[in-house]
């Protein structure tokens, strides 16, 4: 079974450009998280999907994020336009209906210049 | 204060000796609670969940959990050098998002 995977693995940008980033879930996983890491801090969570629906998305910084599960497959985070304080790895996890262990793909390292 | 503290290490051990992690949460409404383990540069890969009071074991990994005092350890006995990585230790209040402590550094000396 394929777990989570991330596209791109780096990505690296100018201040006020934008990225996409792209997220595919372990099949048959409803539940898909984002989260994200800065040099040095927690991970820290950023949002939840059921299906196609936003759970939660308390952990969003601002509106420059935005989130997509269109299908209820997979997701995509676009920033736009991108800040220098976004910098740093933006996982992904996904787990099944009914279940709270969270299985987390590669990552995407983004840096923003 | 933090809602998931780790102390960041590095904790060294001796192979083959037992490595001790711990960790102390604030919300008491916690209910899930996991560890996991990550490489440098690589994705978090979950080695234990516990959700009562008590110990659980699995393989040379147990993981203990103590609601009243509000504390999650993690137990690796017969520590390999294969065991050095960051173990981080998260909770959750349900199917939810998962709150991070920062990670402990464990190196096991050959």
């Amino acid at each position: 079974e394929a777990g989570v995977t991330q596209f791109p693995s780096h990505s690296v940008i100018e201040k006020g450009q934008t990225v996409t980033l792209r997220c595919d879930p372990i099949s048959g996983h409803d539940n898909l998280y984002w989260y994200r890491r800065v040099m040095g801090k927690e991970i820290k969570f950023l949002l939840h999907f059921v299906k196609e629906s936003k759970q939660d998305e308390s952990g969003m910084p601002n509106n420059r994020f935005l989130a997509e599960r269109t299908g209820g497959t997979y997701s995509t985070l676009k920033v736009q336009p991108a800040e220098l304080e976004d910098s740093g790895v933006y996982f992904c996890a996904s787990s099944q209906q009914g279940r709270n262990e969270q299985f987390f793909g590669p990552g995407t390292r983004l840096t923003v210049l | 204060q933090k809602e998931v503290e780790q102390n960041s290490g590095p904790l060294s051990v001796p192979e083959g000796a037992i490595a001790s992690l711990n960790c102390t949460y604030s919300d008491r409404g916690s209910q899930s609670f996991f560890w996991y383990r990550q490489y440098s540069g690589k994705s978090p890969e979950l080695i234990m969940s516990i959700y009562s009071n008590g110990d659980k074991e699995d393989g040379r990994f147990t993981a203990q959990l103590n609601k009243a005092s509000q504390y999650v350890s993690l137990l690796i006995r017969d520590s390999q050098p294969s065991d050095s990585a960051t173990y981080l230790c998260a909770v959750s209040g349900g199917y939810q998002k998962v709150t991070f402590g920062i990670g402990t550094k464990l190196q096991v000396i050959p």
